[in-house]
């Protein structure tokens, strides 16, 4: 089974720190996502790649939210600095279009735990 | 902006039938996807409508009315295993990305 792969899948972390979580997505896949899951929030985008390069990032902070795509095969989110607030689940995910419909089937990976003391 | 609304939570006996509803207002369409997601693990995709009616598969079938705004999932024969949260998600038109409601928790009870 294709897989996107995900690391680390557990970080704790003290505030202030820098925090980078990689992606490694389903080889063909041309769209990639960020999703962020909060029992509070559910699960909300972050910011998507198509063919590489970033389409939205509107749902991320940008004044310490960072996502880049420097290859097809890894895409990187970084935090820097973390904050308590910023505790999540990060789901990345991978996406190729349904034949005939133009629309995306995604693949989440197993997501990264983050925790921010 | 994107509204998708589910209920939070539902249950329902081992065997029955469940239906998952969904209402949604966004700004243009171009699909209505049903994913599964069981407790601390990730999402996975059941199904997707772009057009009018009903799509199944299996025990899950999932229907949509376009000029309703809504959407069902239908779970039928329910087995144990089909204990999850199950999410609405919308691909706004012109557009690749996904937007999830909350979620509806299903528990299924011997």
């Amino acid at each position: 089974d294709a897989r996107v792969t995900q690391t680390p899948r557990d970080k704790v972390t003290e505030m202030g720190q820098e925090v980078t979580m990689r992606c490694q997505p389903i080889l063909g896949h041309n769209t990639v996502f960020w999703y962020r899951q909060t029992m509070m929030q559910g699960l909300e985008l972050l910011a998507y790649f198509r063919n590489r390069a970033p389409l939205d990032d509107s749902g991320m902070p940008k004044d310490r939210f960072s996502a880049e795509m420097p290859d097809a095969t890894l895409a990187t989110l970084k935090i820097q600095p973390s904050e308590p607030r910023d505790s999540a689940v990060y789901f990345c995910a991978s996406g190729f279009p349904l034949p005939g419909a133009g629309a995306n089937v995604l693949t989440f990976g197993a997501g990264s735990r983050l925790t921010v003391l | 902006g994107q509204n998708i609304d589910q209920p939070t939570e539902m249950t329902a006996t081992e065997g029955a039938i469940v239906q998952i509803n969904c209402t949604y207002q966004t700004s243009g369409f171009n699909g209505l996807f049903w994913y599964q997601q069981h407790a601390g693990e990730a999402p996975t995709f059941l199904s997707y409508n772009v057009l009018d009616g009903l799509e199944e598969k299996g025990r899950f079938s999932s229907f949509l009315s376009r000029s309703k705004g809504y959407s069902y999932l239908l779970l039928k024969e329910l087995q144990m295993k089909d204990s999850a949260s199950y999410l609405c998600a919308v691909r706004p038109s012109n557009d690749y990305k996904l937007s999830f409601g909350a979620g509806t928790t299903v528990t299924v009870r011997a």
